[in-house]
C-alpha cells in the first residue's frame, strides 16, 4: 500500500526558505520507471506542478518557478525534500506530495499526499 | 507551458445526471492527459490516464475520450460521492499542467 506524507512549517515569513519533507511507503526510489513530485494548490484556485525527482535523480522544474526551487531525495530515509526560497504571500498555499504512476513517460500522479497547508505572512 | 481551459468551470446536476466535463489543450498533446477528481480537504484521486484508460478501482461510470486538443470525461450517472470538483493534467510536456477545474455541485 502506498502512502505519501507532507510534513513542515504552517507559517513561513515573506524572504524566508521553505523546507518542506515528503515521507513515503510501499516503493522504493530506487526502481526503475518510479518519481515523486510536488504540486501545490493555493486556497480555492487549481492545481500548480511544481518539480518532479525520479529513481535516477533526474530533477525537472516548473519553468516559471525554476530558480526558486530545489528537491532532492534521501533513498534510506524514503523521503524527497523540496525547498523554495524567497517565499512571497502568493506562495500560501497547500503543497502536496505525490507518487508519478510507475513507467516510462506516466508523468502523472496515482497517489497523493494529504496536503501540507503553508501560510506566508510576516 | 501548455495552457489547458475546462469546460464549464461550475456544474449544477442531480444524482442520476450524465455529466460531460470539456478540457481544451493550447497546442497538441496526443492522449496523454490524465482526469483527477478531488473532494474537499483531499488531494486529487486519478480517474482516468492516457486519455480514457480507467485507473484500476474507478467505476466504470466514469469515461475519458479525445485526443489532440480537445478531450471530454463523461460520468453517466452521477452519485452522492461525485460532487466534487474535477482536474485534468497534460503529461505530453516535461512541464506539466492542469486546468483550472469544474466544480460539480448539487442543483
Amino acid at each position: 500500500q502506498i502512502t505519501l506524507k507532507e510534513s513542515g512549517p504552517t507559517l513561513v515569513k515573506p524572504t524566508q526558505t521553505l523546507t518542506l519533507t515528503c515521507t513515503f511507503s510501499g516503493f522504493s526510489l530506487t526502481t526503475s520507471g518510479v518519481g515523486v513530485g510536488w504540486i501545490r494548490q493555493p486556497p480555492g484556485k487549481s492545481l500548480e506542478w511544481l518539480a518532479l525527482i525520479y529513481w535516477d535523480d533526474d530533477k525537472r522544474y516548473s519553468p516559471s518557478l525554476k530558480s526558486r526551487l530545489t528537491i532532492t531525495k534521501d533513498t534510506s530515509k524514503n523521503q524527497v525534500v523540496l525547498t523554495m526560497t524567497n517565499m512571497d504571500p502568493v506562495d500560501t498555499a497547500t503543497y502536496y506530495c505525490a507518487h508519478k504512476m510507475t513507467g516510462s513517460g506516466r508523468r502523472f500522479f496515482d497517489y497523493w499526499g494529504q496536503g501540507t497547508l503553508v501560510f506566508v505572512s510576516s | 507551458d501548455i495552457q489547458m481551459t475546462q469546460s464549464p468551470s461550475t456544474l449544477s446536476v442531480s444524482v442520476g445526471d450524465r455529466v460531460t466535463i470539456t478540457c481544451r489543450a493550447s497546442e497538441s498533446i496526443g492522449i496523454w492527459l490524465a482526469w483527477y477528481r478531488q473532494k474537499p480537504g483531499k488531494g486529487p484521486n486519478l480517474l482516468i490516464y492516457k486519455a480514457s484508460t480507467l485507473e484500476s478501482g474507478v467505476p466504470s461510470r466514469f469515461s475519458g475520450s479525445g485526443s489532440g486538443t480537445e478531450f471530454t470525461l463523461t460520468i453517466s450517472s452521477l452519485q452522492p460521492d461525485d460532487f466534487a470538483t474535477y482536474y485534468c493534467q497534460q503529461y505530453n510536456s516535461y512541464s506539466l499542467t492542469f486546468g483550472g477545474g469544474t466544480k460539480v455541485e448539487i442543483k
